[in-house]
Order: structure tokens, then sequence, then C-alpha cells
């Protein structure tokens, strides 16, 4: 079945600096990438996504790129600031032909330092 | 919309007790999943619904889990019987639907039920 790593699993950047987060997938048939944000004792929120179909996604500060020859894609945000510190999931959805599944890495800790 | 609701938001139980959570969908929403989070499992997909149909249900961890939705505005999650290695946050989620096979729409997760099973 479909694995999902990530890596770092804590990560601390001074703020203002970038951060960059890495997952890999293992099967090849996975086609959607969603990315969530889940501050301490909340819930996780989608923060952004990509589809197979296409190579990179930016939404402001945020960025993801996607490898599929390689299958590992990267979250990246730029300029940090303090309320990035939060945990963040990335995952991997894949279609059968009578169920999807989407499989979750274990989460990164991001820590801005002032 | 209030968003997905979930309760309780805290349950303490005994260990062979029965626990049930429960969760109401964003209205409108065709997909419900139930979500199991710890410290060393991290997220975890336990099943979930299509148009209040159980589809993939491969998550549920064994016997003592079982999920229902009655209709498309309500689904329990039941434990019976709990054990303490349960202790879990429990998230439930609703999404739109897909945008074609194999795609999740956005899903929009509950508060969560934090369980503790002493």
């Amino acid at each position: 079945g479909e694995n999902v790593e990530q890596h770092p699993s804590t990560l601390s950047v001074q703020e203002g600096d970038s951060a960059v987060i890495k997952c890999t997938y293992s099967d090849s048939a996975s086609n959607y990438f969603p990315w969530y944000k889940q501050e301490l004792g909340k819930r996780p929120q989608l923060i952004i996504d990509i589809r197979s179909n296409v190579g990179e996604k930016k939404d402001q500060r945020i960025a993801v790129t996607l490898n599929k020859t390689a299958k590992h894609f990267s979250l990246h945000i730029t300029e940090t600031q303090p309320e990035d510190s939060a945990v963040y999931f990335c995952a991997a959805s894949i279609s059968y032909s009578s169920a999807s599944k989407i499989i979750f890495g274990s989460g990164t800790r991001l820590s801005i330092r002032p | 919309d209030a968003g997905v609701i979930q309760s309780p938001r805290h349950e303490v139980t005994e260990m062979g007790q029965e626990v049930t959570l429960r969760c109401k969908p964003i209205s409108g929403h065709d997909y419900l999943f139930w979500y199991r989070q710890t410290m060393m499992r991290g997220l975890e997909l336990l099943i979930y619904f299509n148009n209040n149909v159980p589809i993939d249900d491969s998550g549920m961890p064994e016997d003592r889990f079982s999920a229902k939705m009655p209709n498309a505005s309500f689904s329990t999650l039941k434990i019976q019987p709990s054990e303490p290695r349960d202790s879990a946050v429990y998230f439930c989620a609703s999404s739109a639907g897909s945008s074609g096979i194999g795609y999740f729409d956005e899903q929009y997760f509950g508060p969560g039920t934090r369980l503790t099973v002493t």
C-alpha cells in the first residue's frame, strides 16, 4: 500500500528565513497531494494542495512542488513569521476502482525563532 | 455554516466502557471521514463515507470499533469495549466531494474529541 514519509520531524528557522518540508510517497498512482497545518490544540486545516498534473503551485508565501518521477513533493514557506509555527502534515491520495485512500505523513513541527 | 461539529469535546472513561463519538458534517458535503491522532501513530484515517455509505474501513483498528452514518447530517464512531490504547484525539472531517476520480476536495476538520481511557 501507499506509504508517505515526511522530513524533517522538527524544524527551527529564524523569522524571515525560508522553511522547506519534504515528503516522499511510494505509489506512483498517487494523484493528489494536500498540505495541512495544525496549530497547537487546534484542528488540521488545508493550506495548499497540488494535483499530479501540475509541477508547482504557489499561494503568497507558500509554494508546493511535485516531482512525479522521483515521487516526492515539498512545501516551501518564505519570509517566515511567528504565526507559521505549527505542525505541518503532507498527504498523498490514491484512487482505486472502488475507493480512494489518503495517507498522511508523520508531521513536521515548525518553530519560528524571533 | 458552523463547520463540522463534534461531541463531546472531551471524554474520560474507564476501560471496558462503551464510548460513542458524534459528528455533524457541513451541510451539503458528500464525504465524511473519521481520523485518529496520537503522538506515536500520527494522523490515521479510520473510515470514510460517501453519501452515507461506508466506502473504506480498512483503517479501523479492530472489531471493537464501528462507525455508522444513518443520514447525511450525522455520524457516530463507537468503541466497545474501550481500552487505554484507544486514548487519542478523534477528528471527524467532511468534504464537498471529489473533483474527479481519486481527487478528494478540501477536507474540513471538526474540533476533535479528546478521548482518555483509564
